[in-house]
């Protein structure tokens, strides 16, 4: 039973550059979240997917954007990238338990993205 | 608005001392409490949780945690750590929508 996967593992960009994540969810879950870690501090929360709509959205401005696939699999994309984008990007995915509850958050081994 | 707070940024220990780590969190109504771990080089692992019930949860690798409501505190503890303890650990809350917040994180540091 396959994981989260997330591609690329590696990323370098430059200032004004555009990047697409990518995540392939957990087998049996429908649900995608994206985070960004900065170097030491907790994930922070960007939005999340479900039925190939954004659901949900943290405190990320409009520069972050994402699409959710029919698969369920999930993309995420930066505009015009910035110096302080450069962090680890996290990819979770998760279902629906009973009653519309969602379970436990599953993590991917993250994109690392350095804007030079 | 919501919030975790985690005490200690770094901990340093010998092999079998005993770990205590905190965390307190800022939430309106309903919550759910998470520890992750991350060893080096590898991903956010789920170590625990509580949704409900018994507010004393065992998680994996011997590690448990108690929820105190009165406190607002999700405490992660281990009787004796080992060498391979050594990585980040994170604490999170979360409400119905279960999306979590996370504190800033603690380095365990484990000498052989």
């Amino acid at each position: 039973d396959a994981g989260v996967t997330q591609s690329p593992t590696h990323l370098i960009k430059t200032r004004g550059q555009q990047v697409t994540l990518r995540c392939s969810p957990k087998s049996g879950h429908d649900t995608v979240s994206w985070y960004q870690q900065a170097l030491g501090q907790g994930p922070q929360f960007i939005f999340q997917y479900y039925e190939e709509e954004e659901r949900q959205r943290g405190n990320f401005p409009d520069r972050f954007s994402g699409h959710q696939f029919p698969n369920y699999s999930s993309e995420l994309n930066v505009n015009a990238l910035l110096l302080g984008d450069s962090a680890l990007y996290l990819c979770a995915s998760s279902r629906i338990a009973g009653q519309g509850a969602r379970e436990t958050q599953y993590f991917g081994p993250g994109t690392r993205l350095l804007v030079l | 608005a919501q919030s975790v707070s985690q005490h200690n940024h770094h901990v340093i220990l010998s092999e079998a001392a005993s770990l205590e780590l905190g965390c307190n969190y800022s939430y309106g109504g309903t919550v759910n409490l998470f520890w992750y771990v991350q060893y080096p080089g590898q991903h956010l692992q789920l170590l625990l949780k509580y949704f409900s019930g018994d507010p004393l949860v065992k998680g994996i690798k011997g590690f448990e945690a108690e929820f105190i409501k009165s406190k607002f505190s999700f405490n992660l503890r281990k009787p004796s750590v080992q060498w391979s303890d050594t990585a980040e650990y994170f604490c999170a809350a979360s409400g119905g929508s279960y999306i979590p917040t996370f504190g800033r994180g603690t380095s365990l540091i484990v000498h052989p």
